[in-house]
C-alpha cells in the first residue's frame, strides 16, 4: 500500500514550456485533489475531482488543467507554465465518507517541487 | 475572501514541555477543522480533526480546542518531543455539498523542540 504517490519530485521549466505532474493512489479513494504550496500562503486548492469522470475548479485553477478518467490517477497538466507557477504541489486524496458535514482526512503525497525559469 | 490564520509563526519549546499551537478563523459558516503536521520535504499528515458542535477532542498526546464565540483553535501537544518539530496547519472547511474537500489552510506555524 504506497498511499499517494506524485511524479517527478523535482522538476525545471522554461516558460511557455508544457507538463504533466503525475498523482497516483491505491487507497480506491474517491475523492483526489491538487494544491500547491507558497511561502507564507499555506496550501491553495487548484483542482479536485469527487469520481472518475468529474472534476471542478478550486481556489487558484487558471493555467492548471486536470482529468479523471481513473478512480486511481488524477494528473496536473500545465499547458504554458509561468514563473508564477513556481511552487510545491501536493496531490491529496480521502474517501467520500463524512461527506455531508465536509468532513474528509487528507491523504498527502510527498510533493512536487517544480521550478520555472 | 476568509482565511484562516495563525497568531504565531514561529514556537520554540524543550523537551518534554507542552506545546500550544494557535489559529483563529474568520468565516463563521466553518463547521470542521482539521491539523496537518508537516516535515521537511514531505507532504501534511493528518493529526487531528473536530467538528462545530464539539469544544474539545483529545487524541494520542494531542488536544484539539475549539472556540466558536472568538472563531479561535487550538492544538495542544503533551510532552513534546523532538519528533513533533515541524509545521503545523489548521485548515477548515465550510461543510456539506459543493464545499465538500474544499480546505481552507492556515500560513502554518513552525515548531522547534530543543532537547
Amino acid at each position: 500500500n504506497a498511499g499517494v504517490t506524485q511524479t517527478p519530485k523535482f522538476q525545471v521549466l522554461k516558460t511557455g514550456q508544457s507538463m504533466t505532474l503525475q498523482c497516483a493512489q491505491d487507497m480506491n479513494h474517491e475523492y483526489m485533489s491538487w494544491y500547491r504550496q507558497d511561502p507564507g500562503m499555506g496550501l491553495r486548492l487548484i483542482h479536485y475531482s469527487v469520481g472518475a469522470g468529474i472534476t471542478d475548479q478550486g481556489e487558484v485553477p487558471n493555467g492548471y488543467n486536470v482529468s479523471r478518467s481513473t478512480t486511481e490517477d488524477f494528473p496536473l497538466r500545465l499547458l504554458s507554465a509561468a514563473p508564477s507557477q513556481t511552487s510545491v504541489y501536493f496531490c491529496a486524496s480521502s474517501r467520500l465518507q463524512g461527506r455531508a458535514t465536509g468532513a474528509n482526512v487528507l491523504t498527502f503525497g510527498a510533493g512536487s517541487r517544480l521550478t520555472v525559469l | 475572501g476568509e482565511s484562516v490564520g495563525l497568531h504565531l509563526p514561529t514556537l520554540s519549546v524543550q523537551e518534554g514541555d507542552n506545546s500550544i499551537i494557535n489559529c483563529a478563523y474568520s468565516n463563521s459558516a466553518s463547521d470542521y477543522f482539521i491539523w496537518y503536521k508537516q516535515e521537511s520535504g514531505k507532504g501534511p499528515q493528518f493529526i487531528i480533526d473536530i467538528r462545530s458542535n464539539m469544544d474539545k477532542r483529545q487524541g494520542q498526546r494531542v488536544t484539539v480546542l475549539l472556540n466558536k464565540t472568538v472563531k479561535h483553535l487550538s492544538l495542544q501537544i503533551a510532552a513534546t518531543q523532538p519528533g513533533d518539530s515541524a509545521v503545523y496547519f489548521c485548515a477548515e472547511n465550510r461543510g456539506g455539498g459543493t464545499s465538500y474537500g474544499k480546505l481552507t489552510f492556515g500560513q502554518g506555524t513552525i515548531l522547534t523542540v530543543h532537547p
